[in-house]
Parts: C-alpha cells; structure tokens; sequence
C-alpha cells in the first residue's frame, strides 16, 4: 500500500485478556519500529526490526510485550494479561533502513483496557 | 527519564504571525533532530530535519533553529496558518542509535 496500514484502529480490552496489533509497513522499508503514545507522554519506543537481523527490544516494558515481523515485512505487536497502564495508542513506522531519518508512521491503534 | 522535552504543552497564535515552537535536550551525544507534525487520529509526519553540523534549515514557512551550546533547538513557523493547528513533536537521535527520543509534544492553535 501507499503508507503505513495499522489494525485495529482501535480496541478495547478487558483487563488479563491478550491482544494482538497488527502493522503492515510500506513495501521494500526494511526497517520497522514500534512506539506507543501515553496521555501527556512523548512517543516511548518499543522495539525496532532491520532486515532480518535480530531485533532491538530495549524499549519493551515488561515480558507480557512481545513483537514479531515475519517474512521482513508485517508485524504483530503482542501483550499478553494486559494492564490498565497499556492504554495507550501504539504507533508503528517504517523507514527504507536504519540511515535513513524521518519514518513513515501509521496512524496507530489506539488501546483501552477496562 | 526525559531525554528531550516540550516545556509548553500548547500554543495559541494568530494567523498570519509567527509561530515558535521549543525543545530542549539533555544528551549531547544527540546529532539529528526532527521535527513532526500530528493532526488527531492520524499518525505523526515527518516536517524538517537539522544535522547537528548546522545552526539553521528552512524549508518554505518552516525554519528550524539549533542551538548546541544550550542543547535547545526551536521551530518557526511564519507565516502561521488555520492549517498548522496540529501537535508537533520534537525528536532527536544519536548517529549510532536506533531510535528517536520524542518530546511530549506542542498542541499548536492557529486563530483565523
């Protein structure tokens, strides 16, 4: 597609229940990166994949986040037993590689656990 | 720990004046700063890029300044208009890094 494609765009939850965010990036960007935005907080990254290296999960917050890209391209961003602290809205970008500054992000799942 | 920050959460300016926008730094280890812009319920775009070799870029209404000493960078906008009512946020990298440490944020209003 023409830009970043994230589903859902939105979701509500219920407490403990696990869910999955999906981001398609733009074709050929082989770089993909996972961010999420809190209410009165700046974008907090969360992992980042480059080609078929392994990826950077520095940003993870706890072990219930986990994210997977297969075959290079789609992503899936998994939280397991979620809390009400993940509301938040999850932004996934892409890029044609790591050099190359200023991303293409999606418009982002927005999360709400109840 | 806030690595990069937007001490104002909002602006409001008439149009046709100019719009500054501020951000200031910790890490001087950061050389590329970015500025972006978000409208609601869509992801952020990408606006204007500074090196850290450069105290100046422009691009048409947009101009952003660098000021390393003071770990401060700022965003102008002139002149501003209804259309750049927006969140802008401020982000900056290391060379060697993989991400962008973002600001929280400046929620510009543009009054017609």
């Amino acid at each position: 597609g023409a830009g970043v494609s994230q589903s859902p765009s939105n979701k509500v939850t219920e407490k403990g229940k696990d869910v999955e965010l999906r981001c398609d990036p733009i074709s050929g960007h082989t770089a993909l990166y996972w961010y999420r935005q809190s209410l009165g907080q700046g974008l907090e990254f969360l992992i980042y994949f480059q080609g078929n290296s392994a990826p950077d999960k520095s940003g993870l917050p706890s072990d219930r986040f986990s994210a997977e890209r297969t075959g290079g391209s789609v992503s899936t961003l998994t939280i397991q037993r979620t809390q009400q602290e993940d509301s938040a809205v999850y932004l996934c970008a892409s890029s044609p590689s790591w050099l190359t500054w200023g991303y293409t992000f999606g418009s982002g799942t927005r999360l709400t656990v109840v | 720990d806030q690595q990069v920050k937007q001490n104002s959460p909002s602006l409001s300016v008439q149009e046709g004046r100019i719009s500054i926008l501020n951000c200031d730094y910790t890490n001087s280890m950061f050389d590329y700063f970015l500025w972006y812009k978000k409208y609601p319920a869509e992801g952020p775009t990408f606006l204007i890029s500074i090196s850290s070799i450069k105290d100046k870029n422009e691009d048409g209404r947009f101009t952003v300044f660098l000021n390393k000493s003071a770990k401060h960078l700022s965003l102008h906008i002139v002149p501003s208009q209804p259309g750049d009512s927006a969140v802008y946020f401020c982000a900056a990298e290391r060379h060697t890094g993989n991400q962008f440490y973002f600001g929280t944020g400046t929620s510009l209003t543009v009054i017609p």
